[in-house]
């Protein structure tokens, strides 16, 4: 199956820091990778949409100045947390569609933990 | 608007059988996919339907009625590890539509 892997699995940063985390697909091309983030106990929030040469697509109530998305080659997409609050403090999942036999399947990052202090 | 409901919460017995019920309301319908997730992982695919009828895999089964706005989750010979978070997925309209998830418990 296809393997996405994100960097780091967890950080810890202070207040006013930026914080970048990378979503890799391991063994296949995405020129589209998604961005969620999912609070305690609440289902996954789409944040944007990585594509791979061009600006990212974001949710409404995103702010695209503060969570920077860049979509560079077609195994990478980094998203930047700009100066993080503790607000932000959640999980961070990334996924990249892959054709299956009849569908295109989600493959998840194993997902980042930001606890800002 | 696009809306997709499950039960927040269901608890079964270890070894008994347990319907994890979805209901979707969305402008379009290319599949629907059910993800298991336990605490803290990411969610890992499970099943995918897009033509009516039950899709059969190992202990899994999933359902789906497209007239109905409708899919279940069957998972049988419940096992400690089912412990989880398993969502509800829509493909509408090139976008992946999420449920909240149904918290699953299962205690021995």
């Amino acid at each position: 199956g296809a393997v996405v892997s994100q960097h780091p699995s967890r950080v810890i940063c202070k207040s006013g820091t930026s914080v970048k985390i990378e979503c890799r697909s391991l063994d296949f091309q995405a020129t589209t990778m998604f961005w969620y983030r999912q609070f305690p106990k609440q289902s996954l929030m789409l944040m944007a949409t990585s594509n791979e040469g061009s600006k990212a697509t974001y949710e409404q109530g995103v702010e695209k100045d503060k969570f920077l998305i860049n979509h560079a080659s077609l195994t990478l997409s980094t998203l930047t947390v700009t100066s993080a609050h503790p607000e932000d403090s959640s999980f961070y999942i990334c996924s990249a569609p892959h054709r299956q036999d009849t569908h295109n399947e989600q493959f998840f990052g194993p997902g980042t933990r930001l606890t800002v202090l | 608007g696009q809306n997709i409901d499950q039960p927040t919460e269901m608890t079964a017995t270890e070894g008994a059988i347990v319907q994890i019920n979805c209901t979707y309301q969305t402008s379009g319908f290319n599949g629907l996919f059910w993800y298991q997730q336990h605490a803290g992982e990411a969610p890992t695919f499970l099943s995918y339907n897009v033509l009516d009828g039950l899709e059969e895999k190992g202990r899994f089964s999933s359902f789906l009625s497209r007239s109905k706005g409708y899919s279940y989750l069957l998972l049988k010979e419940l096992q400690m590890k089912d412990s989880a978070s398993y969502l509800c997925a829509v493909y509408s309209n090139y976008q992946l539509i999420w449920g909240a998830g149904t918290k699953l418990i299962i205690k021995p």
